[in-house]
């Protein structure tokens, strides 16, 4: 399958600082990209879709101002949380499809902690 | 988008053949059947996908009825390895929204 990498693996910040989360496609272009979010014992919720060259897409309950995601290249997405709170704390996934394939692929996710 | 049905957890003997159920009765024509699984504190790892006909790859089986209203995800000889909360999600190309999923613990 195909491969994505994430960085940092994990986090640890002060409350009201910024984090920037990256994730890129290792063996394929992507133009699509998705991210998720997973806090502990719960499922994985899409946070946003997010397009290369053009706005993402937030799904309803996202804040975009406080999530903001660039995809400004065919192999990399960033996923910067401003002003983090402890409620922010949480595991941060993305995934992209492949041109030419209906499967997705995760990556190993960041896992963020807001003291 | 189809909602799916999964038993919250199940055990299997390692060795042994893992079944795990999918219900889907509000499937669409043009929706298709993943699995993926998600081992603990790690991003979720595609296992199959189909849409009328069972597959099969290195990883896993799958089989759907011929209604399409449920599927069955089939570890041949489960190992240790395998235990993972196991998504099945219905949906057309698109992002994969997951649900809650079926916890599998493969036991010695």
């Amino acid at each position: 399958g195909a491969v994505v990498s994430q960085h940092p693996s994990w986090v640890i910040c002060k409350s009201g600082t910024s984090v920037k989360i990256e994730c890129r496609s290792l063996d394929f272009q992507a133009t699509t990209m998705f991210w998720y979010r997973q806090f502990p014992k719960q499922s994985l919720m899409l946070m946003a879709t997010s397009n290369e060259g053009s706005k993402a897409t937030y799904e309803q309950g996202v804040e975009k101002d406080k999530f903001l995601i660039n995809h400004a290249s065919l192999t990399l997405s960033t996923l910067t949380v401003t002003s983090a709170h402890p409620e922010d704390s949480s595991f941060y996934i993305c995934s992209y499809l492949p041109p030419g394939r209906i499967e997705q692929f995760f990556g190993p996710g960041t896992r963020l902690t807001v003291l | 988008d189809a909602k799916t049905t999964q038993p919250t957890s199940m055990d299997c003997a390692e060795g042994r053949a893992a079944n795990l159920p999918c219900n889907h009765s509000t499937i669409s024509g043009n929706e298709y059947v993943y699995w993926y699984r998600q081992i603990h504190s790690q991003g979720p790892q595609y296992i199959i996908h189909g849409l009328k006909n069972n597959e099969t790859n290195e990883m896993a089986s799958l089989i759907i009825t011929e209604d399409r209203k449920s599927s069955t995800l089939i570890l041949p000889h489960a190992t240790l390895r395998d235990t993972a909360v196991y998504y099945c999600i219905v949906r057309v190309i698109n992002d994969m929204r997951f649900g809650a999923g079926t916890r599998l613990t493969v036991k010695p």
